[in-house]
């Protein structure tokens, strides 16, 4: 059973289409994340839910739009793509017991 | 501000060398210490914590103590494997987890 689990795993589009990710997790954890990692491996928060509640919004184009169903779910919705959002964007959850679980992760090509 | 700082990689090291990657913190409150590792083409995973001061955490041959005095978390390991070779992530917990900061990752390559 997948932990933290997000789909779909590579996602190739054209510049100003409009697409989603999505995340589940069945650990019942109250918080959950979006992040960004570039090329470089460099890892970026761009937001935070808790119990469905937004709790942190870094500055991230409003281009992206995150939405919480349900304590289990985070996608992860994005309008207009440009170039510069190709990169790999990994979900991830916590609990106060423990650190991150993370998604594998969904590497996205803007062309 | 709360921020975490890891030594800039990559690190190459030939099999069963010892290993260190260096990792401090700053941080307003007492945090959480976490290292986490991420293999080619995967998520990040846990790889230990320690959640006081002088708390060592230990996974796989990999150790790391939280050291308040130097406000420091060096991940080490005394022989490394080819299957070492990741990218290792330094983090920091605050605020029962809802405040979380990441290092910039060192990628450890390990050759035969």
């Amino acid at each position: 059973d997948t932990a933290v689990s997000q789909t779909p795993k590579y996602l190739v589009t054209q510049m100003g289409n409009d697409k989603s990710i999505k995340c589940e997790q069945n650990l019942g954890h109250d918080t959950m994340y979006w992040y960004k990692q570039d090329s470089k491996k460099f890892l970026k928060i761009m937001f935070s839910y808790n119990n469905k509640e937004l709790i942190i919004n870094e500055t991230v184009p409003n281009r992206f739009s995150p939405k919480s169903p349900d304590k289990a779910h985070l996608n992860l919705h994005i309008n207009s793509l440009e170039l510069g959002d190709s990169a790999v964007y990994f979900c991830a959850s916590s609990s106060a017991e423990s650190g991150h679980t993370f998604g594998s992760g969904t590497r996205l090509t803007v062309v | 501000g709360d921020s975490v700082t890891q030594m800039e990689g990559p690190v190459t090291l030939s099999e069963e060398a010892f290993l260190t990657i260096n990792c401090t913190y700053t941080a307003t409150g007492y945090p959480s210490l976490f290292w986490y590792v991420q293999y080619p083409g995967e998520g990040l995973q846990l790889l230990l914590k320690a959640t006081k001061a002088d708390d060592k955490g230990s996974n796989k041959g990999f150790e790391a103590t939280y050291r308040k005095e130097t406000t420091s978390f060096h991940l080490e390991k005394g022989s490394v494997q080819v299957s070492d070779s990741a990218v290792y992530f330094c983090a920091l917990s605050l605020y029962n987890f809802n405040k979380f900061y990441f290092g910039s990752g060192t990628k450890l390559n390990v050759k035969p």
